[in-house]
């Protein structure tokens, strides 16, 4: 039972390097969402994408870009990375937009 | 836009009620959820609610709906170690998508 699996757990950049975060479900679900968490400021949505094939912009899409690459997979890159993209990043997954999410453990991502 | 608001913090005795509070602006909210996040993992499902309920209860947990005053709360009875952790209230308003609009997170401390 993986459910929602995001790679790697841990990430240290230096300013403008590039990376790309993996996420990857074993449920079936047919969306797929990239949030960040900062402190105080609960969950805050990038992107998501409510089928394989589409992706939509979230509250703060800005200094990032997204692949749907199959049903499974949902990735997170980010181009030029900057301090104020350290946070911790979660992917989630639903069965249906009205359906609740479920979400992988985090990545902690540190941006020097 | 929407706005979900909660308190930071709240301690209790081992034994005694939770209750943690939400309101939220929105009033075309169709689901409220409450999350529970552990240290070093991802926001875990603990109940949710549509917007035409007033109360659900599920074991130890009771969640109130007081959709005229935007007020949502969810009630620990019989408050263990183990439901230390941080507590997310979540609204989706009717035309999101798939949009959830979170709260900035209530920490729970529970002291035997």
């Amino acid at each position: 039972n993986a459910g929602v699996t995001q790679t790697p757990k841990f990430q240290v950049l230096k300013t403008g390097q590039s990376m790309t975060l993996q996420c990857a479900q074993d449920m079936n679900h047919n969306s797929m969402y990239w949030y960040r968490q900062d402190p105080g400021m609960g969950l805050r949505l990038i992107y998501y994408s409510a089928s394989e094939g589409t992706t939509d912009k979230g509250e703060v899409p800005n200094g990032y870009n997204v692949s749907r690459l199959n049903k499974r997979e949902f990735s997170l890159r980010l181009e030029s990375a900057a301090p104020s993209q350290t946070s911790v990043y979660f992917c989630a997954s639903s069965p249906d937009g009205n359906s609740p999410l479920h979400f992988g453990n985090g990545t902690r991502l540190t941006v020097t | 836009g929407e706005d979900v608001e909660q308190s930071l913090f709240l301690s209790v005795r081992e034994g005694d009620s939770s209750v943690i509070n939400c309101t939220y602006t929105d009033s075309s909210s169709t689901y409220l959820y409450w999350y529970k996040q552990e240290p070093g993992a991802g926001l875990q499902l603990l109940t949710y609610i549509f917007s035409n309920m007033d109360m659900k209860q599920d074991q130890r947990l009771t969640v109130l709906l007081n959709k005229k005053d935007k007020h949502l709360s969810l009630r620990i009875a019989d408050t263990q170690t183990g439901d230390s952790a941080i507590y997310f209230c979540a609204e989706k308003a009717q035309n999101a998508g798939n949009m959830l609009t979170f709260g900035g997170g209530t920490r729970l401390m529970v002291k035997p």
